[in-house]
């Protein structure tokens, strides 16, 4: 399966922009990128999801670079309650690979928010 | 319901014990997931269902661990003979088709003593 590298954390400003990394060169024609968060004591939550082309969404913007070797999750305002780990998967559309498809999350980025 | 609920919330068992985790999934979702996390680690999958069948069980650590969903919808998660190292969270999600985007319960914290 394809994987995913991110840094272990960051840390941003309230009210500031956050620009969350993640390389996967060897991702196939066939992978979505996914951004799932987990909040403290929490399940992981759904923030959003591309193949080729940027995306945006109430909660964040996802930034594919032209090769689709990586990829940046964009809080475009950081808030107190964006404090959480990030999860960059790789996912086949067509569920084949060795996870059938199911979600494999790795370490993430735990995201320090600032006063 | 509105989102997928776990059952319990909380869970202390003694060693040797059997347990059993319940999930509700949203109604109409047809897959369903198991995942654990340990303290201050990441989701290990467990099991994953379409309807009733498990077509991906690759992620059982033992078979002292199985689970079953009926009607598909509710899914249970049974440890057998419990061991302080089964001690963690477990994170159920189920999604409208295999290759939705997941919705997560809250989780079971499961403590072993």
């Amino acid at each position: 399966d394809a994987k995913t590298t991110q840094p272990n954390s960051m840390e941003s400003n309230e009210e500031e922009p956050v620009h969350l990394p993640c390389n996967h060169s060897t991702i196939s024609g066939t992978d979505y990128i996914h951004w799932y968060r987990q909040l403290p004591s929490q399940g992981p939550e759904y923030v959003i999801h591309g193949l080729t082309s940027n995306v945006n969404n109430r909660m964040a913007s996802l930034a594919i670079a032209e090769d689709r070797k990586s990829s940046t999750l964009i809080l475009h305002r950081a808030t107190l309650r964006d404090a959480a780990v990030y999860y960059c998967i790789l996912r086949d559309v067509l569920g084949y690979g060795g996870s059938q498809g199911n979600l494999i999350f790795g370490k993430g980025t735990k995201l320090s928010v600032k006063p | 319901g509105a989102g997928v609920s776990q059952s319990p919330s909380n869970k202390v068992t003694e060693k040797g014990k059997d347990v059993e985790l319940r999930c509700d999934p949203i109604s109409g979702h047809t897959a369903l997931y198991w995942y654990r996390q340990s303290l201050g680690q990441g989701l290990e999958f467990l099991i994953y269902f379409q309807g009733n069948s498990a077509p991906d069980k690759s992620g059982l650590p033992s078979d002292r661990f199985s689970a079953e969903r009926t009607g598909g919808s509710v899914s249970t998660l049974t440890i057998q003979r419990t061991q302080q190292e089964d001690s963690a969270v477990y994170l159920c999600a189920s999604s409208l088709i295999q290759r939705g985007g997941y919705t997560f319960g809250s989780g079971t914290r499961l403590t072993v003593v």
